[in-house]
């Protein structure tokens, strides 16, 4: 069985702060993928990264950046100078298809406020 | 663009009657998957399918059936709703086999009264 633990339930923020959103995973295939999904008020989520579990390099795309850590199996998100337009519930999530197909697990989200 | 359309964005039932929720997908996607979201609990995985008439069971499968006739439409059913299923629900769809990120549709919110 797979698992997926944000721990965080609510973050509040000042704007232009820094904020890092903490994720840990649990599983038994070798192969697997990671995402973080983003749920703005409008309540569509959007899809923000993909890793596997053969490429630990962190990844900057703006302000995100994510940090992969197999040997604590976490893949922890960090806004850099947080805005107003991030606040969101935010999402882990794990994928495999060792079954052959494939089975997504998610968290249960964190919810960011970022306070003007 | 790419759509994961789903029929309602409200929907409210009474307890005992048989509900159906639609899911609609443009993008010629193998897999589709229904999820519900409560607070505090995530999206919890209901049923998956990686193929027309294909379904496996996810996390919460009790009190669910589903159906997928065609490759873009997968609709989750309620046999006789009962106010716990109260919740919002989440389609989505991937492509192959690869672990593809989901398109999510913009969820129903049903209330069973």
């Amino acid at each position: 069985a797979q698992k997926v633990t944000q721990a965080q339930t609510e973050i509040s923020v000042v704007e232009k702060e820094d904020v890092t959103l903490d994720c840990v995973y649990e599983t038994r295939d070798t192969t697997y993928y990671l995402f973080w999904y983003k749920q703005p008020p409008s309540g569509e989520l959007v899809f923000l990264i993909r890793r596997n579990s053969f490429d630990e390099q962190n990844e900057i795309s703006g302000r995100y950046s994510w940090n992969f850590q197999k040997s604590t199996s976490s893949f922890n998100f960090t806004i850099t100078a947080s805005q107003v337009v991030d606040s969101a519930v935010y999402f882990c999530a794990l994928s495999s298809n060792s079954g052959g197909y494939q089975k997504v697990t998610f968290g249960t989200g964190t919810k960011l406020q970022v306070i003007p | 663009d790419v759509k994961v359309t789903q029929s309602s964005r409200y929907l409210v039932k009474r307890t005992g009657e048989k509900v159906f929720l639609e899911c609609v997908q443009d993008m010629d996607h193998e897999n589709m998957f229904w999820y519900r979201q409560d607070p505090g609990l995530g999206l919890r995985l209901i049923y998956f399918s990686y193929d027309v008439k294909m379904k496996e069971k996810g996390d919460i499968p009790e009190g669910y059936s589903v159906s997928r006739e065609k490759k873009e439409r997968f609709s989750l059913i309620l046999e006789s709703a009962s106010t716990n299923q109260t919740s919002m629900y989440l389609c989505a769809s991937s492509w192959g086999t690869d672990n593809e990120k989901l398109f999510f549709g913009s969820g129903t919110q049903l209330s069973v009264l």
